[in-house]
């Protein structure tokens, strides 16, 4: 069955403090995992997309990776306004398309 | 900014009323929409896809009477949540793809609760 999971649920960091988001996969062959930050009451909103192991991206304080089984979201010296929660979400190959399945999200909190 | 809108943002309701739920996209056209339905500190999990004329497919579990899926305009697709129940309760997004973009764009989010 694929499945999509997200650790930690939650983390509290202080600003500055550099830190890493995992989300880790099991598909029957990866189409895209993409990573969406939701802040509360508001819909996801798109950061990355990645497609092949190896692969990399960044924006601004974010830089995600990719492996065959995981993807990391590294937040280098984070602001508090990089508080939100993080959804991963992957699209197998076995989908239709544009059909993703979510993780559960990680909650960051950022403190000043 | 915004690719894709959604109304009302927020609405309360009395148990065993209807709701509608709007889903807009703009200077686009959307042949395709999805729903989701996200319950707090829980994963987004698909309930339809939306065809714009053609009949919605559900996602197994998903009662297609209860959730009416109308998508009669490219740019217009619209959740009925018929005979609300508190269960109901929950943040509803849609979502549709864009062509040539690698990704789908979310709406902002309606909240449902029914008393």
């Amino acid at each position: 069955e694929d499945q999509v999971t997200q650790s930690p649920e939650a983390l509290r960091l202080q600003e500055g403090e550099s830190s890493s988001l995992n989300c880790s996969y099991t598909v029957s062959g990866l189409r895209g995992l993409f990573w969406y930050r939701q802040d509360p009451g508001k819909g996801p909103e798109f950061l990355f997309t990645l497609y092949s192991a190896g692969e990399e991206k960044e924006k601004e304080r974010l830089k995600a990776t990719l492996t065959k089984k995981e993807s990391f979201l590294h937040i280098t010296a984070p602001k508090p306004e990089d508080s939100a929660t993080y959804l991963c979400a992957v699209q197998p190959v076995t989908s239709g398309t544009y059909k993703y399945i979510f993780g559960t999200g990680t909650r960051l909190k950022v403190l000043a | 900014g915004a690719v894709v809108s959604q109304h009302p943002s927020r609405v309360i309701c009395k148990s065993g009323t209807s709701v509608k739920i709007e889903c807009r996209s703009l200077d686009f056209q959307a042949t395709t929409m999805f729903w989701y339905r996200q319950f707090p500190k829980q994963s987004l999990m698909l309930m339809a896809t939306s065809n714009e004329g053609s009949k919605a497919t559900y996602e197994q579990g998903v009662e297609k009477d209860k959730f009416l899926i109308n998508h009669a305009s490219l740019t217009l697709s619209t959740l009925t949540v018929t005979s609300a129940h508190p269960e109901d309760s929950s943040f509803y997004i849609c979502s549709s793809p864009l062509a040539g973009v690698e990704t789908q764009y979310f709406g902002p989010g309606t909240r449902l609760l029914v008393l």
